[in-house]
């Protein structure tokens, strides 16, 4: 299995909704990955997760929350976003956190905040 | 992690023509990886490039690195309607498993 799923696949939710992303993987990867991406733009890196363990935070606002229960699984908890926080997200997966290892990612979940 | 800077921005070609796009980038680098992108899909993994390599290929894809000059290309021969997809480039310093995506080119291949 070299898949990488997310769910849902499209989420329209209001200010002051509490709603979550879920991210899977079953490659036995252990590094996991949120991306941001707008309109015509390269995503951008939010999060990155080594080991369960949150490593990286690209100084994203605390409205979005990550969470790893377990290695095969990554979560984003969105709670009173704005509207311009509407875009694609993206969850990726690595065999380790190094920069030599692909990523393989999901097909994104679009989001739209009223 | 740096981001790197796509040109062209966008690219017109027939089928079984090649496409080349190049990626250039303003510090060393210790490798270059090229993903690929269908509209509002994931990204794919396409080529990594080392800092000590200097030529890849893969298939239809072949990809050069000139760090002296900080620059990277992907050439995509015999392309076909399927190739149409946005290509990013992403130049990595460090060794953390952090990409940076440059700003992309936008292939679009007709029949």
């Amino acid at each position: 299995d070299t898949e990488v799923t997310q769910t849902p696949k499209h989420l329209v939710m209001g200010m002051t909704n509490k709603k979550s992303l879920k991210c899977e993987q079953h490659m036995g990867h252990r590094a996991m990955y949120w991306y941001k991406q707008k309109a015509k733009k390269p995503p951008e890196l939010m999060f990155v997760y080594s080991y369960e363990k949150l490593s990286i935070n690209e100084s994203v606002p605390s409205r979005f929350s990550p969470e790893c229960p377990n290695s095969s699984l990554l979560n984003l908890h969105l709670h009173a976003l704005q509207p311009e926080d509407s875009a694609l997200y993206l969850c990726a997966s690595s065999q380790g956190p190094w920069i030599y290892n692909e990523q393989f990612f999901g097909p994104g979940t679009r989001l739209t905040v009223l | 992690s740096q981001q790197g800077e796509e040109d062209p921005q966008a690219l017109s070609i027939q089928e079984g023509e090649n496409a080349t796009m190049n990626c250039s980038y303003k510090t060393s680098i210790n490798n270059l990886q090229w993903y690929r992108q269908n509209s509002g899909r994931g990204l794919v993994h396409l080529i990594l490039i080392r800092s000590n390599e200097r030529e890849k290929h893969s298939g239809r894809l072949r990809v050069t690195l000139d760090t002296s000059k900080k620059s990277s290309s992907l050439l995509i021969t015999a392309s076909r309607a399927a190739d149409t997809a946005s290509y990013f480039c992403a130049p990595s310093t460090g060794t953390a498993s952090k990409l940076t995506f440059g700003t992309g080119t936008r292939l679009q291949v007709t029949l």
